[in-house]
């Protein structure tokens, strides 16, 4: 069955910190990549995306993601956190069937904690 | 703002009650979704429609569920004789389909049901 992992469920920083969360999906075929991110009492938003072309991907708020299909990852990073990306960041894959995108399959999700 | 919307943002109800929540998407999305996430997951596939037409549906939408979405615009989700299991939140998602680049999914803020 199709899966995602997410490898941390909860990451404490320092403002400044570097991040990376991980995330691998169970197994190949064309696929489209997404992080979504869940503030405290928003809801779901849309961080950035990959479909094809350039493995690497910039979103918003400076958060950047690597696609590396050999290792059917797709893992989210940014240089230096501040303490408003104090939040919930999940990583979602959707298959693709003959041209027909269906629904998405979501990691965990990983609570990030930025400490002033 | 002409994101998707859900109502009600809140609904409490006593086990063995009926309940049915609506969504509204993003108009002219013609793909909607409904999830279900619970504490400490990500947001699982319940179903979703193309139009009016209900596409796919997964094992975890049981007999006591169901769904419509009469004209292709909105769309309600039924859950009957509610269980304390049926707790969660529950996400409708939109997006348009045969347009380039349009995978992404779009979520509303939610309907969160405590069965008591």
């Amino acid at each position: 069955a199709q899966s995602v992992s997410q490898h941390n469920h909860h990451v404490i920083l320092s403002e400044a910190a570097s991040l990376e969360l991980g995330c691998n999906y169970s197994y190949g075929g064309t696929v489209n990549l997404f992080w979504y991110v869940q503030y405290p009492g928003q809801h779901l938003q849309l961080l950035l995306k990959y479909f094809s072309g350039d493995p690497l991907v910039k979103g918003i708020k400076g958060f950047e993601a690597e696609f590396i299909k050999s290792k059917f990852s797709f893992n989210l990073r940014k240089p230096s956190v501040q303490w408003s990306d104090t939040a919930e960041y999940f990583c979602a894959v959707n298959w693709n069937y003959g041209g027909s995108q269906g629904n998405l399959i979501f990691g965990k999700g990983t609570k990030l904690s930025v400490k002033p | 703002d002409t994101g998707v919307s859900q109502n009600p943002r809140h609904k409490i109800t006593k086990r063995g009650q009926n309940v049915t929540f609506r969504c509204d998407p993003i108009s002219e999305h013609n793909r909607l979704y409904w999830y279900r996430q619970t504490l400490g997951q990500g947001p699982e596939f319940l179903t979703y429609f193309q139009n009016e037409a209900q596409l796919e549906k997964s094992r975890l939408l049981s007999d006591r569920f169901s769904a419509e979405r009469p004209k292709g615009s909105f769309s309600t989700l039924e859950i009957q004789r509610t269980e304390q299991g049926d707790s969660a939140m529950y996400l409708c998602a939109s997006r348009l389909v045969d347009v380039p680049d349009s995978y992404e999914q779009y979520f509303g803020p939610g309907t969160r049901l405590t069965v008591t």
